[in-house]
């Protein structure tokens, strides 16, 4: 069955520094779709980038980017120079052709951007 | 600010009773989807409307249902309530029916409720 994996519950990081979000996934179909959400304390879930499973280049979007490696299933979000506001939690989203056009979504990494 | 919206924001009632969520999606999004976030569950589709149809159901309860109307609002609607549905209910919209691994979902706020 698909799943997403993000191993680490809480990351912290310096302001202006860059930080990875690691996410690996388990899917046997060759056409998929990964996302990254941001869900700051307020609650909502904001969109932040979308690499595709036949994408050639790694999605970036301003300051953030995707770390896609195929081959080791992984789609790492790398937030550069990171702001105070980036402090929220994230999430690491599939869907998948067959999938019932579902997001299936990983347990989140808590990041904390201190002074 | 998504383009999604929601109402209500908040939602606090009892045991055994029955309430409504809405969801308006994009302008010119046609794809409809509701999910639950639970601290023990993380977020959980629901279910998933294209132009007044359903889609695809997930791990939807039988006292859930939803609908999507004419003019594209969604609404769920939760009966016979229990303290375990207490969650953060997400509306989702997209272009597309969510059959191309491009579809992108734009998230509403949010209706937060609480049973008591």
């Amino acid at each position: 069955a698909q799943k997403i994996t993000q191993t680490q519950p809480g990351m912290f990081v310096q302001e202006k520094e860059a930080v990875t979000l690691d996410c690996t996934y388990d899917t046997s179909d060759p056409s998929y779709g990964l996302f990254w959400y941001k869900q700051p304390s307020s609650g909502e879930m904001i969109f932040l980038i979308y690499q595709g499973s036949y994408d050639q280049q790694n999605a970036t979007e301003g300051r953030y980017s995707l770390n896609f490696q195929k081959a080791r299933k992984s789609a790492n979000l790398v937030i550069s120079a990171s702001q105070l506001g980036d402090s929220a939690m994230y999430f690491c989203a599939m869907m998948w052709l067959g999938g019932s056009e579902k997001l299936v979504f990983g347990k989140g990494t808590k990041l904390t951007v201190n002074p | 600010d998504s383009g999604v919206t929601q109402t209500p924001k908040h939602l606090i009632t009892a045991t055994g009773q029955r309430v409504t969520l809405r969801c308006s999606p994009r302008s010119g999004d046609l794809s409809v989807y509701w999910y639950q976030q639970s601290l023990d569950q993380g977020l959980q589709f629901l279910i998933h409307y294209y132009n007044g149809e359903e889609r695809a159901k997930g791990n939807i309860l039988e006292r859930f249902s939803a609908q999507q109307f004419p003019d594209l609002h969604s609404e769920l609607n939760l009966s016979s309530l229990e303290l375990g549905d207490s969650a953060l209910y997400f509306c989702a919209s997209s272009e597309k029916p969510g059959t191309t691994i491009t579809d992108t979902q734009y998230f509403g706020p949010g209706t937060r409720l609480t049973v008591l």
